[in-house]
């Protein structure tokens, strides 16, 4: 079965500082990975998707995540916070590998950028 | 491209009567998701329908939820006898899906149910 563990239910960066937001999966088949993110009482906005093409996957607004199989890994990051980054980030896998799936999300970590 | 809308926003209700929330997906998208969202947890899968055809369930839709989707096109989540439990954020969202396989999910904002 496959699932999603964010380490850190809140992270706390200053403006401009890089942001590093943690995700691990675990699948039983060759994993679909996103992230989105959540503004408060609102939807859901895809950041980006690892599709098992390029390992490093570029996403909007500058965010990036890098897919490391060794590891089980795949973790967002920015180079430099800004104050509309604040939000809620979610890790998810496709529940049955590749993309015909419904998504299994991880617990969301709140990210807080102070000025 | 108007997104996947929800409605109502919001939903107050008082335990054991019914609610219905409604979905309307992106118009060319063939797939429709409802996902439940309570406080601190990321969603949960409910179900999904392939045009109008409901084809998985999750365990966690009890038989007093009930969903839709009559014409392929927009959805509709109803709870009957509602209870506390059932306060949380229900999400819908939808997407494309061919012979390549399924295209990414666009959620909408969601229906915030509060059962008193």
């Amino acid at each position: 079965a496959q699932s999603v563990t964010q380490l850190g239910s809140h992270v706390s960066v200053s403006e401009g500082a890089l942001v590093l937001l943690r995700c691990n999966y675990s699948s039983s088949v060759p994993p679909y990975l996103f992230w989105y993110v959540q503004y408060p009482n609102q939807g859901l906005q895809l950041l980006l998707k690892y599709t098992s093409a390029a390992t490093l996957v570029k996403g909007i607004n500058d965010f990036e995540a890098e897919f490391k199989k060794s590891e089980t890994s795949f973790h967002l990051t920015k180079p430099s916070a800004h104050m509309s980054d604040a939000a809620e980030y979610f890790c998810a896998v496709s529940d049955r590998g590749g993309s015909q799936g419904n998504l299994i999300f991880g617990k969301g970590t709140k990210l807080s950028v102070k000025p | 491209d108007t997104g996947v809308s929800q409605n109502p926003r919001h939903k107050i209700t008082k335990r054991g009567q019914n609610v219905t929330f409604r979905c309307d997906p992106i118009s060319e998208h063939n797939r429709l998701y409802w996902y439940r969202q309570t406080l601190g947890q990321g969603p949960e899968f409910l179900t999904y329908f392939q045009n109008e055809a409901q084809l998985e369930k999750s365990r966690l839709l009890s038989d007093r939820f009930s969903a839709e989707r009559p014409k392929g096109s927009f959805s509709t989540l109803e709870i009957q006898r509602t209870e506390q439990g059932d306060s949380a954020m229900y999400l819908c969202a939808s997407s494309l899906s061919g012979a390549s396989g399924a295209y990414e999910q666009y959620f909408g904002p969601g229906t915030r149910l509060t059962v008193t």
